[in-house]
C-alpha cells in the first residue's frame, strides 16, 4: 500500500528557532493535510494543500505542496513552548476511494 | 458548531468482553473514518463509511472488528472479544464528500480502550 516517509521522527529545539519537517512518497497525492497533536488529544488541522506548488501560511506555520505531488513540507518559524507535540502529515490519494495516508509524525520538543 | 464528538473518552473492558465506540460528525458532514492509534506511532486507516454504507474497509481486521454509520445516530466501532493487542486510541474523523480535488476532515477527541 501507500506509504508517507516522515522526517525527522523527532527533534528538540531552542525556543525561537525555526523548524522544518518533510513528509515524502513513491505516490503522488491529490491534497495534503498537516495536523498537531497533542497529548491525549485528536489531531487539530493546521492546514491543507490542494495544488502542487502551492504555498499556505498560517500565522508562523507555512506548508507548501510539492510540484511533484510525491512530498510536502511544514515549517514553523520563532518556536514557543506550545508549539510541543507530534506533527503529522496526511496525503489523499488520487484513486479508489481518495481516502487519506497518516505520516508517522514527528515529535517536537521545544527547549526554554 | 459543535465538532467530532466521541465516547466514551475511556474505555476499560476484560479480554473476552465487547467494546462498543460511538462518533457523531460534525454537523453537515456525511462521512465517518475510524482509525487506531498505538502509543509513540501514527494513525492507522481501519474503515470509511457514509450513511449505511461502507465505503472502504481495507485497514478492517477480518475478525472482531465491525462498524456501522445507521440512517439515523452514531457510527459505531464495535470490537467483539477483546484482547490486551486491542489496547490503543481510537480516532473518528468526519468529512463531506470525498472529492479527487480534496477534501478537509477533522478528527474527534478520540477513544482510548484500555483491555486488562
Amino acid at each position: 500500500g501507500q506509504q508517507l516517509n516522515q522526517s525527522p521522527q523527532s527533534m528538540f529545539i531552542q525556543e525561537g528557532e525555526d523548524v522544518s519537517m518533510n513528509c515524502t512518497s513513491s505516490s503522488i497525492f491529490n491534497t495534503w493535510l498537516w495536523y498537531k497533536q497533542d497529548p491525549g488529544e485528536g489531531p487539530v488541522l493546521l492546514i491543507a494543500l490542494y495544488k502542487a506548488g502551492e504555498l499556505t501560511s498560517n500565522g508562523r506555520l507555512t506548508a507548501q505542496f510539492g510540484i511533484t505531488r510525491k512530498d510536502s513540507f511544514l515549517n514553523i518559524s520563532a518556536s514557543i513552548p506550545s508549539d510541543v507535540g507530534i506533527y503529522f502529515c496526511a496525503g489523499q490519494t488520487t484513486s479508489g476511494t481518495y481516502k487519506y495516508i497518516f505520516g508517522t509524525g514527528t515529535r517536537l520538543k521545544v527547549l526554554a | 458548531n459543535a465538532g467530532v464528538m466521541q465516547n466514551p473518552r475511556h474505555l476499560v473492558r476484560r479480554r473476552g468482553q465487547e467494546a462498543r465506540l460511538r462518533c457523531s460528525p460534525m454537523k453537515g458532514h456525511s462521512h465517518v473514518y475510524w482509525y487506531r492509534q498505538l502509543p509513540e506511532e501514527g494513525l492507522k486507516f481501519m474503515v470509511y463509511l457514509q450513511k449505511e454504507n461502507i465505503i472502504d474497509e481495507s485497514g478492517m481486521p477480518k475478525e472482531r472488528f465491525s462498524a456501522e454509520f445507521p440512517k439515523e445516530g452514531p457510527s459505531i466501532l464495535r470490537i467483539q472479544q477483546v484482547v490486551r493487542g486491542d489496547s490503543a486510541a481510537y480516532f473518528c474523523a468526519s468529512s463531506p464528500p470525498l472529492r479527487p480535488d480534496g477534501n478537509e476532515q477533522f478528527f474527534g477527541p478520540g477513544t482510548r480502550l484500555t483491555v486488562l
